[in-house]
């Protein structure tokens, strides 16, 4: 089946840093890419629509300032959290859809736990 | 979007068939029911989807009503490794998945 890996799987960074997330395609070309952001005990948010060689979309309420996705080829999209700050600290989990397996399939990241003190 | 309704906590005893109940009833014609599950702190996996017809897959089966408006996921043996939360999702037109709260499944022993 198809695979999504995400790197780092966790990361510690300072309040005021930024930090940058990768979400990989391993074995399919994903024109569309998305990003959720999960707090504990909470259920995934959908943060943004990734579409390579274009800007990302986002959701209502998401600052595309703070949350920078940049989609530049067809297996990699970046999620790039500017100034980060401790309420930032989530899981953050990438998807990817596959068009030769149907416009509605899509297949998840292992996600990438971030802590910021 | 359609709106999914789970209960949010179920039990079910290990070998025996779990049976996870979602309603949908403001779903579109055109619009599939998809199930994903999340095992903790790791990304969701897909199970099974569905448009009208029931489906099944090594997974899982899914029984859509006639009218589509609930659904019901059946896991025929469940085991330890199928403790996760499970999410009833109905897919709309732009492809996006919008999760709900999902169903807490724990299989005992």
């Amino acid at each position: 089946g198809a695979v999504v890996s995400q790197h780092p799987s966790w990361v510690i960074c300072k309040s005021g840093t930024s930090v940058k997330i990768e979400c990989r395609s391993l074995d399919f070309q994903a024109t569309t890419m998305f990003w959720y952001r999960q707090f504990p005990k909470q259920s995934l948010m959908l943060m943004a629509t990734s579409n390579e060689g274009s800007k990302a979309t986002y959701e209502q309420g998401v600052e595309k300032d703070k949350f920078l996705i940049n989609h530049a080829s067809l297996t990699l999209s970046t999620l790039t959290v500017t100034s980060a700050h401790p309420e930032d600290s989530s899981f953050y989990i990438c998807s990817a859809r596959d068009p030769l397996a149907g416009i509605y399939e899509q297949y998840f990241g292992p996600g990438t736990r971030l802590t910021v003190t | 979007d359609a709106k999914t309704t789970q209960p949010p906590s179920m039990d079910c005893a290990e070998g025996r068939a779990a049976n996870l109940p979602c309603n949908h009833s403001t779903i579109s014609g055109n619009e599939y029911v998809y199930w994903y599950r999340q095992i903790h702190s790791q990304g969701p996996q897909y199970i099974i989807h569905g448009l009208k017809n029931n489906e099944t897959n090594e997974m899982a089966s899914l029984i859509i009503t006639e009218d589509r408006k609930s659904s019901t996921l059946i896991l025929p043996h469940a085991t330890l490794r199928d403790t996760a939360v499970y999410y009833c999702i109905v897919q709309n037109q732009g492809g996006k998945l919008i999760f709900g709260q999902g169903t807490e499944l724990s299989v005992k022993p």
